[in-house]
């Protein structure tokens, strides 16, 4: 799986939107960009997840550039409920379950 | 639809000790995995079961931890002798094996939180 690498610490205020980074120029043609948040003294949870077009639900928009180095996780209106640890992984999409590689992520802070 | 559960939430033990955790993943999910979080870094994964057998256990440490799946339902992940490096916070998540979705996506507990002293 593809290394990803993401700034160590942003902050946000609430009502603004958060855009979170994230490299990864060695990804690969068949390699998913996948975003988990982490909410302190919880499991980490799915937020979103994509291919080469951008994605958007109900939790956040992600853009992937044109030539898929780099992407983008946007939290639209952050809430002091969005502060947590942003993690962005690269992976193959094998069609079962498979693990999932954690870097150290983007530690968010939404501030009033 | 119930979360992932596990227990204990918080363990204190000395080293040398042994130690049990306990996870219940979420109903009908095929795959469970174990992850290991230490502070200030992302989970690492530990070993990862399909229904009751082992898929990966290339990170765990097999001379102090073992885990098992008997049912392929509850899982339990043993460390027997702790050292003072397991402190930690242990993760189980689960997710089913839809071969005919993209994407698996993986639920996870609250954990456990080992102290080593």
């Amino acid at each position: 799986d593809a290394k990803t690498t993401q700034p160590p610490s942003m902050d946000c205020a609430e009502g603004r939107a958060a855009n979170l980074p994230c490299n990864h120029s060695t990804i690969s043609g068949n390699e998913y960009v996948y975003w988990y948040r982490q909410i302190h003294s919880q499991g980490p949870q799915y937020i979103i997840h994509g291919l080469k077009n951008n994605e958007t639900n109900e939790m956040a928009s992600l853009i992937i550039t044109e030539d898929r180095k780099s992407s983008t996780l946007i939290l639209p209106h952050a809430t002091l409920r969005d502060t947590a640890v942003y993690y962005c992984i690269v992976r193959v999409n094998t069609g079962t379950a498979s693990k999932l590689t954690f870097g150290t992520g983007t530690r968010l802070q939404v501030m009033l | 639809e119930a979360g992932v559960a596990q227990s204990p939430r918080y363990k204190i033990i000395e080293k040398r000790q042994s130690v049990a955790f306990w996870c219940n993943p979420i109903s009908g999910h095929a795959t469970l995995y174990w992850y290991q979080q230490i502070l200030g870094q992302g989970p690492k994964l530990l070993i990862q079961f399909q229904n009751n057998g082992v898929v990966d256990d290339s990170q765990l440490p097999k001379d102090r931890f073992s885990a098992e799946r008997l049912k392929g339902v509850d899982s339990t992940l043993k460390i027997q002798p702790a050292k003072l490096e397991d402190s930690a916070v242990y993760l189980c998540a689960s997710s089913p094996n839809l071969r005919q979705s993209s994407y698996n996506e993986q639920f996870f507990g609250p954990g456990t939180r080992l102290t080593v002293l």
